[in-house]
């Protein structure tokens, strides 16, 4: 079945304590994205990649890393997590070039700062 | 920049009520538009939509017209049931490889 698989679902945490968030895809899609989902501010792109070693800021990349190393993963790293990165985050892939057909996106991940 | 806006919600319905959530954008050049819906607990998932003016996208018994002139995206479904109760994100993706999200707008169907 092709989809997109971010870990772990729900995640909580304490300031300052590095995590990965990961997100594997197998549709060997080129582009791939990390969002954030906070109420009422829908969603915010947090870096993007267009390929293997590729990645680029979106809207919101303060505070987050991302590496592609391999074409399917494309991990979140919060080094030092702070409560305002509390949100629920999701992965999305597509073809390069075909993002106007629609995004695959993974089922989320709900990480708590405290 | 692109954006988009959508009605805020919670819009509640009485099954078997029409439904309208109104959606409008702004961008530079000709975005493909899109409604994704995100039922409790889960991702989003595409519903449908639409690649250029006049288009129509339509699933699951609901429709979007890509209308250029008045630039909206207005999401239509002539009666609802309970299982349609989620958000609903209206989206339009640029030639820059991104998504840009309205806010969402949930929607209440009760018995």
């Amino acid at each position: 079945e092709a989809q997109v698989t971010q870990n772990p679902r729900y995640l909580i945490t304490v300031t300052g304590k590095k995590l990965t968030v990961t997100c594997s895809q197998n549709m060997n899609h080129e582009y791939m994205s990390w969002y954030r989902q906070d109420p009422g501010l829908g969603l915010r792109q947090i870096y993007y990649s267009m390929n293997v070693e590729v990645t680029d800021k979106g809207d919101v990349p303060e505070g987050y890393k991302v590496s592609r190393k391999e074409k399917r993963n494309f991990p979140l790293i919060l080094e030092s997590p702070s409560p305002n990165q509390t949100s629920l985050y999701f992965c999305a892939s597509s073809l390069l070039g075909q993002g106007n057909y629609g995004y695959t996106f993974g089922s989320g991940t709900r990480l708590t700062v405290v | 920049g692109d954006s988009v806006t959508q009605m805020e919600g919670p819009v509640t319905l009485s099954e078997e009520a029409c439904l309208t959530i109104n959606c409008t954008y702004t961008a530079t050049g000709y975005p493909s538009l899109f409604w994704y819906v995100q039922y409790p607990g889960e991702g989003l998932q595409l519903l449908l939509k639409a690649t250029k003016a006049d288009d129509k996208g339509s699933n699951k018994g609901f429709e979007a017209t890509y209308r250029k002139e008045t630039t909206s995206f207005h999401l239509e479904k002539g009666s609802v049931q309970v299982s349609d109760s989620a958000v609903y994100f209206c989206a339009l993706h640029t030639g820059f490889q991104k998504l840009v999200f309205g806010t969402g707008t949930r929607l209440l169907v009760s018995p």
